[in-house]
């Protein structure tokens, strides 16, 4: 069974730009969420996708983007980056909403 | 929404020594989880745990949904323990909700 993977690992980016990163949802599994955590803070949810339908979102602007392909597989996107986007972005996968998440390694995203 | 707190913030403890972590929340909700943070910062799931106890080698944990409370019992603690542990909750379908977490050093 393979987990959760999340690509790419780290990236640096410059303010103003924009970014995708990729996460690949656990064998089995239809819902994908993700998560921003700032250092020194718990991950706090961004938005999930069940059946690529966007299913919840939080406290987040529209920048702030998704997708939820028909394998399950996800990307985030964030345009016009500022520098407190800079953070560890989270994916987690699971068999539905609403049950227990399993997360990917992260991606480490530094704005300058 | 729901908060949540965990405590203590910060644990220093000796190998070997046994710990219990707390975590508070202020609604009921569906969904409870624990979580330990490596130092590379993976999510590792500890306990899927919304009501009653559980064990899991050293580990253990219980949820009180009534009074809205959950414990991560360490015993014989090891330094490969050492991170942060977050207690996670959900009362709907969808969001988690994350605690600051609680970070553990255990010292050899």
């Amino acid at each position: 069974e393979t987990g959760v993977t999340q690509s790419p690992t780290h990236l640096i980016k410059t303010r103003g730009q924009q970014v995708t990163l990729r996460c690949s949802s656990q064998s089995g599994h239809n819902t994908v969420s993700w998560y921003q955590q700032a250092l020194g803070q718990g991950p706090q949810f961004i938005f999930q996708y069940y059946r690529e339908e966007e299913n919840g979102r939080g406290n987040f602007p529209p920048r702030f983007s998704g997708l939820q392909f028909p394998n399950y597989s996800s990307e985030l996107n964030v345009n016009a980056l500022e520098l407190d986007d800079s953070a560890l972005y989270l994916c987690a996968s699971s068999l539905g909403t609403g049950v227990e998440q399993y997360f990917g390694p992260g991606t480490r995203l530094t704005v300058t | 929404g729901i908060q949540v707190e965990q405590s203590p913030p910060d644990l220093i403890l000796q190998e070997g020594a046994n710990s219990t972590l707390r975590c508070n929340f202020s609604d009921s909700v569906n969904n409870l989880q624990w979580f330990h943070q490596n130092p590379w910062g993976q999510l590792i799931n500890l306990f899927y745990i919304p009501s009653g106890t559980k064990q899991n080698g050293r580990l253990s944990a219980t949820t009180v949904a009534t009074e809205r409370y959950s414990l991560l019992y360490i015993s014989s603690s090891q330094t490969t323990d050492s991170g942060v542990y977050f207690c996670a909750v959900s009362e709907g379908t969808y969001k988690y909700i994350f605690g600051t977490g609680t970070r553990l050093k255990v010292l050899a």
